[in-house]
């Protein structure tokens, strides 16, 4: 079975910082689809980056950009120049061809003005 | 820009009253999904519904579950006789093609007393 898992249950950065959040994942499948998901204290998902297995270059969405090392099965999210804004949990998400999202246990970040 | 929409916001009920929470997916969308998030957890998957039917659920969904697309617009979650442990955040989600991006809905609290 596919897990996901992040091993930092809390960060924290300064603004205007570079923080990096890491996720792994566990996988027999080779087609696959990673996500970055922010729930904010309103606890609504919203996408902030998304990944396609058989693309090589890493994702980038202003700010966010991902690190995906598909044969280290891992997946690390980069927020630069962090904003007061940022501040939410991170969930890191995997969902197969198959159709389901597997979600990790999240990762909770702090910004300090 | 089109979103997934939920109905109520917040749902507050009697333990063993039968509750329905309600989804307005994006109106091209075919795939159909719940999840759920008790406080302080992670997402965790519940079901998929296409064409009218079940595709896949978790071990979670259980007798006490079930899904309906009642009309063209709305898709519900039922939940038969309520427990305790019912109470979490329950997500709507819908994509166009089964590999395409699944749109997370803002979540509906349901509070079990």
């Amino acid at each position: 079975a596919q897990t996901v898992t992040q091993s930092q249950p809390e960060m924290s950065v300064q603004e205007a910082e570079t923080v990096t959040l890491s996720c792994t994942y566990d996988t027999s499948e080779s087609d696959y689809y990673l996500f970055w998901y922010k729930q904010p204290p309103s606890r609504q998902m919203i996408l902030v980056i998304r990944q396609e297995a058989y693309k090589q270059q890493n994702a980038t969405e202003n700010r966010f950009s991902v690190n995906f090392q598909k044969a280290a099965k891992s997946f690390s999210l980069k927020i630069s120049d962090s904003q007061l804004g940022d501040a939410a949990m991170y969930f890191c998400a995997y969902r197969s061809a198959r159709d389901k999202v597997i979600f990790g246990p999240g990762t909770s970040l702090s910004v300090i003005p | 820009e089109p979103e997934v929409t939920q109905t109520p916001s917040h749902q507050v009920t009697q333990m063993g009253q039968e509750v329905i929470l309600r989804c307005v997916p994006i109106s091209n969308h075919l795939y159909f999904y719940w999840y759920r998030q008790i406080l302080g957890q992670k997402v965790e998957f519940l079901v998929s519904f296409y064409n009218n039917e079940i595709s896949e659920k978790s071990e979670i969904f259980d007798d006490q579950f079930s899904v309906e697309r009642p009309d063209g617009s709305n898709f519900t979650l039922k939940i038969r006789s309520t427990k305790l442990e019912d109470s979490a955040m329950y997500f709507c989600a819908s994509s166009d093609l089964r590999d395409n991006e699944q749109f997370f809905g803002p979540g509906t609290r349901l509070t079990v007393l």
